[in-house]
């Protein structure tokens, strides 16, 4: 069975720290790979997405992907106690422009 | 992006009726997602609408429970039919967007 794997947490970090979240998945066929920001009583929203082994920056957020080890990150610096949330990793399991799978969300809790 | 919206956004429904949900995009996209995410849960997708054929249901989800329409590529709706209390969750329409998918704001069903 084609999983995504989340730490449920919660993660607590202090203000301005490095907030880190990981991810494995389980099918070494995925193509993309996701990361979400999940509010309580709101929909998912997209934070950024990773195609290439590596590391992918945009502005505090930067994901990892590491396809040998079938393992996704996203690391959140100079955290704020707006980015208290549940981040969903998502994978795209068959092929881009399918629908993605998701893991059960790491919750995140910053401290002001 | 995509804008996204859906109706109802809640509902209170009975054991035994049906609920249609409505899920309107302001793109026309050829792929749209119905997933369900149930109290304290990730999401589970539970059918693929493309336009002009079949919806696709994932394990575990049967039309004659969810029939899907997708009547043009701007629409489409769920329809949770003879409703139990274990339908009670928030159900979510999605689109892909350029490869990236997004999500409408969800509608929160509670069956007493």
């Amino acid at each position: 069975q084609k999983e995504v794997e989340q730490n449920s947490g919660p993660l607590s970090v202090p203000e301005g720290a490095i907030a880190s979240l990981n991810c494995t998945y389980s099918d070494r066929g995925s193509q993309s790979f996701f990361w979400y920001r999940q509010y309580s009583g709101k929909s998912p929203e997209l934070i950024m997405f990773i195609y290439s082994n590596g590391d992918k920056e945009d502005g505090r957020f930067t994901a990892q992907l590491n396809k040998a080890s079938q393992y996704v990150s996203l690391l959140i610096r100079d955290s704020q106690p707006s980015d208290s949330a549940t981040y969903l990793c998502a994978v795209n399991l068959r092929q881009a422009g399918t629908a993605l799978i998701f893991g059960k969300g790491t919750t995140l809790s910053v401290s002001s | 992006s995509a804008v996204i919206s859906q109706k109802p956004s809640r509902d209170i429904c009975q054991r035994g009726t049906s609920l249609t949900i409505q899920c309107q995009v302001d793109s026309q996209v050829t792929m749209m997602f119905w997933y369900r995410q149930q109290p304290g849960q990730s999401l589970t997708l539970i059918a693929t609408a493309n336009q002009g054929s079949e919806a696709t249901y994932e394990s575990g989800f049967v039309i004659d429970k969810f029939p899907i329409s997708r009547p043009n590529l701007t629409f489409s709706t769920l329809t949770v039919s003879n409703m139990s209390p274990e339908d009670s969750s928030i159900y979510l329409c999605s689109v892909i967007l350029s490869y990236e998918q997004y999500f409408g704001p969800g509608t929160r069903l509670t069956v007493t």
